[in-house]
């Protein structure tokens, strides 16, 4: 059971606009940034959005990042099929001695 | 250009000992925290230690706390995690990964930048 939560799955036809959430807790998403990554089928993850809403460099404008109180959201727009992955939310979590907590994931399909 | 590497992998038999290593190159290793993340066999991701930048500080996960040392080299630019008593549900790919810091705004935010491409770590008899 993650600390934060994602739904499992996420689906969309090319062009369509999709959204991810992702929730948290105070000790959390509620009072730490949040970043996600991309996961493609046999790879590393790679870094997509980052301090909420901030786009590293080379991730198309498609991908945007939100927060509000304890949750956060990914968007995609213009759905591609190169954007099959998992995505993942992380954030740094206060608790106890502190760590990292990521999401469960979310397996984006594009039909 | 920037990049992490992984080696140390393998098959080892619960209870016993692997020491995993990361290299860094392109980037002033030594002005950076560094983590260890890693991923079960179709599971998510799992954040596992961090050692700060010059190596004084570091933080464990519960589950592999008291197990698992991580250290870090400066002057070879490498990266460690040294994984004692392993256990079946240890198995899993190891990334590592270097911590980057920004504020924006009021905001000051911190996350994983780049990653390695991981090394599988299988525990079974």
């Amino acid at each position: 059971q993650s600390v934060l939560t994602q739904p499992p799955s996420a689906s969309g036809t090319p062009g369509q606009r999709v959204t991810i959430s992702c929730s948290g807790s105070s000790s959390n998403i509620g009072s730490n940034t949040v970043n996600w990554y991309q996961q493609l089928p046999g790879t590393a993850p790679k870094l997509l959005i980052y301090s909420n809403n901030q786009r590293p460099s080379g991730v198309p404008d498609r991908f945007s990042g939100s927060k509000s109180g304890t949750s956060a959201s990914l968007a995609i727009s213009g759905l591609q099929s190169e954007d099959e992955a998992d995505y993942y939310c992380a954030a740094w979590d206060d608790s106890l001695n502190g760590s990292w907590v990521f999401g469960g994931g979310t397996k984006l399909t594009v039909l | 250009q920037v990049q992490l590497v992984e080696s140390g992998g393998g098959v080892v038999q619960p209870g016993r000992s692997l020491r995993l290593s990361c290299a860094a190159s392109g980037f002033t290793f030594s002005s950076y925290a560094m983590h260890w993340v890693r991923q079960a066999p179709g599971k998510g991701l799992e954040w596992v230690a961090v050692i700060s930048y010059d190596g004084s500080n570091k933080y464990y996960a519960d589950s592999v706390k008291g197990r698992f040392t991580i250290s870090r080299d400066n002057s070879k630019n490498t990266l460690y995690l040294q994984m004692n008593s392993l256990r079946a549900e240890d198995t899993a790919v190891y990334y590592c990964a270097r911590e980057k810091v920004g504020i924006f705004g009021v905001v000051m935010g911190n996350w994983f930048d780049p990653w390695g491409q991981g090394t599988l770590v299988t525990v079974s008899s």
